[in-house]
């Protein structure tokens, strides 16, 4: 079965300072993955996917994600972070290569932003 | 606003009823996604129907059951309901034709007292 593992469920980080959300996937095929972030009492907004082609992917509010199949992993970054990048965030994979598209979620990782 | 609508947006009620919470989808989309959010679950897909077939199953329990309809809304009905199916229930939509992103409407918070 596909899996992610998000490492840190709450990372704090300092406004103006590099964001970073680890996440590490399994996977027995090709695998789809995308972020997701969740503000309070709202339903999840895509930030960006990969599916195929190039590795590093830009997304919206400026966030972006390199897929590394050596390490398994799909990191988000943002250069500087902002107050309004509080929010949790969700790693997750497609079972598109098996079938369907259903997605299977990490555990979130909270951001806070320390003004 | 995603475009994926649902219905209601919080909802309460007694231990044992049956609600039906409903979920109308993008327009052109015809696949329909239900997931149930807790905190201890996490986010758990529970089923999904394309084009009103059921196309997959995840973590439903038996109590729990969804359609989709002809004009591709769908519903999801829970009877029996206990305090532990308290939780935050997310309809979900895309294409079904693959490559595509799932677009999330804004919940459905159902509270089991």
């Amino acid at each position: 079965a596909q899996s992610v593992t998000q490492l840190g469920s709450h990372v704090s980080v300092s406004e103006g300072a590099l964001v970073l959300l680890r996440c590490n996937y399994s996977s027995s095929v090709p695998p789809y993955l995308f972020w997701y972030v969740q503000y309070p009492n709202q339903g999840l907004q895509l930030l960006l996917k990969y599916t195929t082609g190039a590795t590093l992917v830009k997304g919206i509010n400026g966030f972006e994600a390199e897929f590394k199949k050596s390490e398994t992993s799909f990191h988000l970054t943002k250069p500087s972070a902002h107050m309004s990048d509080a929010a949790e965030y969700f790693c997750a994979v497609s079972d598109f290569y098996l079938g369907n598209e259903k997605l299977t979620f990490g555990t979130g990782t909270r951001l806070t932003i320390i003004p | 606003d995603s475009g994926v609508t649902q219905t209601p947006k919080h909802l309460i009620t007694a231990t044992g009823q049956r609600v039906t919470l409903r979920c109308s989808p993008r327009s052109g989309d015809l696949s329909v996604y239900w997931y149930q959010q807790s905190l201890d679950q996490g986010l758990q897909f529970l089923i999904q129907y394309y084009n009103g077939e059921e196309r997959a199953k995840g973590n439903i329990l038996e109590r729990f059951s969804a359609q989709q309809f002809p004009d591709l809304h769908s519903e999801l009905n829970l009877s029996s309901l206990e305090l532990g199916d308290s939780a935050l229930y997310f309809c979900a939509s895309s294409t079904g034709r693959g490559n595509t992103e799932a677009f999330f409407g804004q919940g459905t918070r159902l509270t089991v007292v």
